[in-house]
């Protein structure tokens, strides 16, 4: 199957710092990804839609001024966490791919201090 | 309401005992399902999908799944556990408010951990 990767794989970072997250697909060309958001022992749940050279699509309740999206091209999408606080602690993990198969990148685990 | 239900937060298995793991779906929710595992503190791996066609689908390492539209389920099996099953199991749909194709996003169920045990 596709690859898609993520960097960095954990990050740590103190209360009121931003935090970067890189969603890469490095096989196949993504003009849509997902973003996802899984707190510990929960489901995944949809974040935001990052689509390519528009503006980010993001699902009710996603504050989208603190989760910032950005898909300048057809392999990278972005998710900058600004401000980033305790409660934002959680696994942040990316997919792209076809409408009937997603591939998923591996996760990012934020800690927020 | 959910769009694909997880029923049984936890199952437990002995090694090489039947596995099931239960999802349900909504009626309206366009009919495509999937079901991911996913290791600790990793991705989500594609185990197997059902789009169109046979309703009996297989996929990797020995599980199989059954779409059935009378029982709006998608259950997932496997004959004999093995001890490197253990991990948590996700059934996946599009939204209820997908619409059309949705491009590939997805709402996933509450999760089911799998124990297997010696």
């Amino acid at each position: 199957g596709a690859v898609v990767s993520q960097h960095p794989s954990w990050v740590i970072c103190k209360s009121g710092t931003s935090v970067k997250i890189e969603c890469r697909s490095l096989d196949f060309q993504a003009t849509t990804m997902f973003w996802y958001r899984q707190f510990p022992k929960q489901s995944l749940m949809l974040m935001a839609t990052s689509n390519e050279g528009s503006k980010a699509t993001y699902e009710q309740g996603v504050e989208k001024d603190k989760f910032l999206i950005n898909h300048a091209s057809l392999t990278l999408s972005t998710l900058t966490v600004t401000s980033a606080h305790p409660e934002d602690s959680s696994f942040y993990i990316c997919s792209g791919g076809r409408v009937h198969e997603q591939f998923f990148g591996p996760g990012t685990r934020l800690t927020v201090l | 309401a959910q769009s694909v239900t997880q029923l049984g937060s936890h199952v437990s298995v002995s090694e090489g005992a039947l596995v099931l793991l239960r999802c349900n779906y909504s009626s309206s929710v366009p009919p495509y399902l999937f079901w991911y595992v996913q290791y600790p503190n990793q991705g989500l791996q594609l185990l197997l999908k059902y789009t169109t066609g046979a309703t009996l689908v297989k996929g990797i390492n020995g599980f199989e799944a059954e779409f059935k539209k009378s029982e709006t389920s998608f259950h997932l099996t496997k004959p004999s556990a093995h001890m490197s099953d253990a991990a948590e199991y996700f059934c996946a749909g599009p939204p209820l408010n997908a619409g059309g194709t949705s491009y590939g996003k997805l709402t996933f169920g509450q999760g089911t951990i799998l124990t297997v045990h010696p």
